[in-house]
């Protein structure tokens, strides 16, 4: 099984839907989660750490873990064009930040 | 402006010519790294460093130098470059390893 697995394909939005991503991790004991966005071309950018069972809700983005089931998952409401990108779920473990593949989002107006 | 710094943007180089590409972060992050991104393969962890003078391995270090002798640079040596070294690289630090990354903005390298 792999560290870190997003296996949903491109998942395409109508402008002003909701946006759902999911993640699972493989090592029980990982203790900090993260969501970040990256556009074609460009760096990584943190938009979401989560480090507790539940949701964590910022702006139009909402993280949820459930460490029993080793699933992340982040929600995007109210898509905007802006929001097409490709998002990155990444798990703390042993000192090291391992990478899911990433799920491609693209917003239709 | 709180920053990951990397150095050079773009590199096309020969097999075997040793190279250097540089990481500078002005956070005073105790935590850096440097990764690979490969399309299908996602970000690949190459080495991380807890603080100056501690550096570990990570998923791909094989081909691959560093070093920590300041807290704000942490470069990535290729000693003798190979073709299957073509990559996007992105240097990466954080306040401690439980907190999230800032990337730099990556170095493109093209080994030929």
């Amino acid at each position: 099984q792999k560290e870190v697995e997003q296996n949903s394909g491109p998942l395409s939005v109508p402008e002003g839907a909701i946006a759902s991503l999911n993640c699972t991790y493989s090592d029980r004991v990982s203790q900090s989660f993260f969501w970040y966005r990256q556009y074609s071309g460009k760096s990584p950018e943190l938009i979401m750490s989560i480090y507790s069972n539940g949701d964590k809700e910022d702006g139009r983005f909402t993280a949820q873990l459930n460490k029993a089931s080793q699933y992340v998952s982040l929600l995007i409401r109210d898509s905007q064009p802006s929001d097409s990108a490709t998002y990155l779920c990444a798990v703390k473990g042993n000192n090291r930040l391992a990478f899911g593949k990433g799920n491609q989002v693209v917003v239709i107006p | 402006e709180a920053q990951v710094t990397q150095n050079p943007r773009y590199l096309i180089t020969v097999t075997g010519k040793k190279l250097t590409v540089t990481c500078s972060q002005n956070m005073n992050h105790e935590y850096m790294s440097w990764y690979r991104q490969d399309p299908g393969l996602g970000l690949r962890q190459i080495y991380y460093s807890m603080n100056v003078e501690v550096t570990d391995k990570g998923d791909v270090p094989e081909g691959y130098k560093v070093s920590r002798k300041e807290k704000r640079n942490f470069p990535l040596i290729l000693e003798s470059p190979s073709p299957n070294q073509t990559s996007l690289y992105f240097c990466a630090s954080s306040f401690q390893v439980n907190y999230g990354y800032t990337f730099g903005s990556g170095t493109r390298l093209t080994v030929v």
